[in-house]
C-alpha cells in the first residue's frame, strides 16, 4: 500500500512569512498532485509534477518533485490570507492512476 | 461551468435509510472516481469506474456501498442502510484517460455532504 505523510499537519503564520510543507513516501509515484481544499468544497488542483527533479512556478507558490519522486514540497512565499486552506497532495502509481493517494493534508492559516 | 457535478450538495438520512450520490463527469471524460472524506481528513479512495465497468473497487467497504456508471446517465454511489459512521463528503472526480502521467490528472466535483441522523 502506498502511503503519503504530510508535514506539518497544521501550520499558523502571519501575512508575509514564507512557508514549506511537505509530502513524503517510501514509494515511487509516476506523478504527483498538489490540490488545495477550502471549507465546504471539493480539492482544486495547483499543479502535476511528473519528472523528477522538477520545479514548477505558480505565482507564489513553487513546487518540488524529488529527484527519486517518492517526495515533494510545496514552498509558498509571503503569504496572504488568501492562502488559507487544507492544501493535499496525491501519488499516482504507473498503472491505475486515478486510484491516488492522498495524504491527510496541510491545514495552513495565513493571519492579516 | 463544465466542471464534475454532484448532486446533491447535502443530504440528510436517518439511520438505516438509502442515500444515493449522483456525478455527471467532465465533458470529454469517461473514467469517474468516488473518494471519501472524514472531517479534518485527507481524501480516501473508494472505487474507480469506467462507462459500465467497475474497475477497481478496493476501497469500498464490503457492506451496504454500491456504485455504477451506466452508458448513459451519471454515475451514482449507492449507501443501503445508512449508519452514522457513514456521514462524511464524497467527492467524485473525472479524468480523460487511465493510466499514469500529467494526462491522467482528475478532476473533482465539489462534493456531497452526507449527515446520517
Amino acid at each position: 500500500t502506498q502511503l503519503l505523510e504530510q508535514s506539518p499537519q497544521f501550520l499558523s503564520i502571519q501575512e508575509g512569512e514564507n512557508l514549506t510543507v511537505y509530502c513524503n513516501s517510501s514509494s515511487v509515484f509516476s506523478s504527483l498532485q498538489w490540490y488545495r481544499q477550502e471549507p465546504g468544497e471539493g480539492p482544486v488542483l495547483l499543479v502535476t509534477v511528473v519528472t523528477g527533479g522538477e520545479v514548477k512556478k505558480l505565482k507564489r507558490l513553487t513546487f518540488q518533485f524529488g529527484d527519486a519522486r517518492k517526495d515533494s514540497s510545496l514552498h509558498i512565499t509571503a503569504a496572504q490570507p488568501g492562502d488559507t486552506g487544507l492544501y493535499l497532495c496525491a501519488g499516482a502509481g504507473n498503472t491505475n492512476a486515478g486510484k491516488s493517494t492522498f495524504g491527510d493534508g496541510t491545514t495552513l492559516t495565513v493571519k492579516p | 461551468n463544465a466542471g464534475v457535478m454532484q448532486n446533491p450538495r447535502h443530504l440528510v438520512r436517518r439511520r438505516g435509510q438509502e442515500a444515493r450520490l449522483r456525478c455527471s463527469p467532465m465533458k470529454g471524460h469517461s473514467h469517474v472516481y468516488w473518494y471519501r472524506q472524514l472531517p479534518e481528513e485527507g481524501l480516501k479512495f473508494m472505487v474507480y469506474l469506467q462507462k459500465e465497468n467497475i474497475i477497481d473497487e478496493s476501497g469500498m467497504p464490503k457492506e451496504r456501498f454500491s456504485a455504477e456508471f451506466p452508458k448513459e446517465g451519471p454515475s451514482i454511489l449507492r449507501i443501503q442502510q445508512v449508519v452514522r459512521g457513514d456521514s462524511a463528503a464524497y467527492f467524485c472526480a473525472s479524468s480523460p484517460m487511465g493510466g499514469g502521467g500529467t494526462g491522467n490528472t482528475i478532476y473533482f466535483g465539489e462534493g456531497s455532504w452526507l449527515t446520517v441522523v
